[in-house]
């Protein structure tokens, strides 16, 4: 099945810096990946779609210019944090895999701002 | 828009069955997934429905009802290392929406 790198897996920056989490798969051709996040005790919600050569599809309530994604080739996709606060810490994971496949989830990345 | 509904905890004893329910409204409807999740770590694949019915696989079963648009997973047996949480997650299309999650406790 197809295999996910997510990296990195943890984060620990200041207020206004920006992070960049990659996910990567391994075996798989990902036209499509998905960005989730997930604070704790609360499940995974999904912040936007990512998808090759094209713009992200954001969900309602996700801020498009705070949360920049590029999925530039059918194996890498980047989320970028944008000038980071403490309200935006939390676990973010990405997955993809075939469609009525199950998802991949990469490793998760826990970011913390201070 | 998309509901899916699971109980937010769950206790039970090591060697016991129990049975986490999940109920859905959805627009759409490819197929339903359960997956377990430890604490700070990624989400891991358990089952997949897409017809109805009671699919077993080892110690854990999950059955689908679509026309009651309801699914419930069975872990018998349960270890300690079972404690985690539980999501539900149905597909839409190429996009998975997911319940709140069941925290499940196993107690000696």
């Amino acid at each position: 099945g197809a295999v996910v790198s997510q990296h990195p897996s943890w984060v620990i920056c200041k207020s206004g810096t920006s992070v960049k989490i990659e996910c990567r798969s391994l075996d798989f051709q990902a036209t499509t990946m998905f960005w989730y996040r997930q604070f704790p005790k609360q499940s995974l919600m999904l912040m936007a779609t990512s998808n090759e050569g094209s713009k992200a599809t954001y969900e309602q309530g996700v801020e498009k210019d705070k949360f920049l994604i590029n999925h530039a080739s059918l194996t890498l996709s980047t989320l970028t944090v944008t000038s980071a606060h403490p309200e935006d810490s939390s676990f973010y994971i990405c997955s993809t895999g075939p469609p009525n496949q199950p998802q991949h989830f990469g490793d998760g990345t826990r970011l913390s701002i201070l | 828009g998309q509901n899916i509904d699971q109980p937010t905890e769950m206790t039970a004893t090591e060697g016991a069955i129990v049975q986490i329910n999940c109920t859905y409204q959805t627009s759409g409807f490819n197929g339903l997934f359960w997956y377990q999740q430890h604490a700070g770590e990624a989400p891991t694949f358990l089952s997949y429905n897409v017809l109805d019915g009671l699919e077993e696989k080892g110690r854990f079963s999950s059955f689908l009802s679509r026309s009651k648009g309801y699914s419930y997973l069975l872990l018998k047996e349960l270890q300690m290392k079972d404690s985690a949480s539980y999501l539900c997650a149905v597909e839409t299309g190429n996009m998975l929406t997911f319940g709140g999650g069941t925290r499940l406790m196993v107690k000696p």
